[in-house]
């Protein structure tokens, strides 16, 4: 079974700063894709950024960008000039890719990690 | 596009009842998934449906079932309900697209809380 583990249960960021969320994960599978979600308060769930684990560059979307090391299975997110709206909480997620997982929809979360932005 | 939408937003229960939560995909969708979250276990896994069928199960106990309708809307039922259901409950939808083709980001709706007193 696949295990997320995000160790930093909070974190805090001074406004336009960048900040660091780290992520790490176990799997003996090869393909596979990597999320990061952000929860503000509504609760919503909303997608930050994925990782195709096939993919060596790493992604990015704006301000987010991702660090993948597959080998050492580590997927940290950055953001860059922070802002107010970026409070949140942020999960790293773990989903199997591949034929033979062909409908297997699963997402393996982390416990993640609570962002605040200092004014 | 509309999103993913979940109703009720909030229900309140007591220990025993039943409960059914509904979710509706964004439009062409057709795999969904339920997610409970707590405070305790973090999010969790429930079940995947695709087609009416359901795909993948987590490790919860049988009082929790769901179904999926030819829309692909789906409902998942809880039954003797007990304090430790109260959670919200998160419901996600994804293309899925045929083996071989690219997977699909899962979106997710704004969740069901529940409370059981």
């Amino acid at each position: 079974a696949q295990t997320v583990t995000q160790s930093q249960p909070e974190m805090s960021v001074q406004e336009a700063e960048t900040v660091t969320l780290s992520c790490t994960y176990d799997t003996s599978e090869s393909d596979y894709y990597l999320f990061w979600y952000k929860q503000p308060p509504s609760r919503q769930m909303i997608l930050v950024i994925r990782q195709e684990a096939y993919k060596q560059q790493n992604a990015t979307e704006n301000r987010f960008s991702v660090n993948f090391q597959k080998a050492a299975k580590s997927f940290s997110l950055k953001i860059s000039d922070s802002q107010l709206g970026d409070a949140a909480m942020y999960f790293c997620a773990y989903r199997s890719a591949g034929l033979e997982n062909f409908g297997n929809e699963k997402l393996t979360f982390g416990t993640g990690t609570r962002l605040t932005i200092i004014p | 596009k509309a999103g993913v939408t979940q109703t009720p937003r909030y229900l309140i229960k007591t220990r025993g009842q039943q409960v059914t939560l509904s979710c509706s995909p964004i439009s062409g969708h057709r795999s969904v998934s339920w997610y409970q979250q707590t405070p305790g276990q973090g999010l969790q896994f429930l079940f995947e449906y695709f087609s009416e069928t359901q795909r993948n199960k987590g490790n919860f106990p049988g009082r929790f079932s769901g179904r999926q309708f030819s829309n692909s809307r789906s409902e998942m039922n809880v039954s003797t309900l007990e304090l430790g259901d109260s959670a919200l409950y998160l419901c996600a939808s994804s293309l899925s697209r045929l083996a071989g083709g690219p997977r699909e980001t899962q979106y997710f709706g704004p969740g069901t809380r529940l409370l059981v007193l």
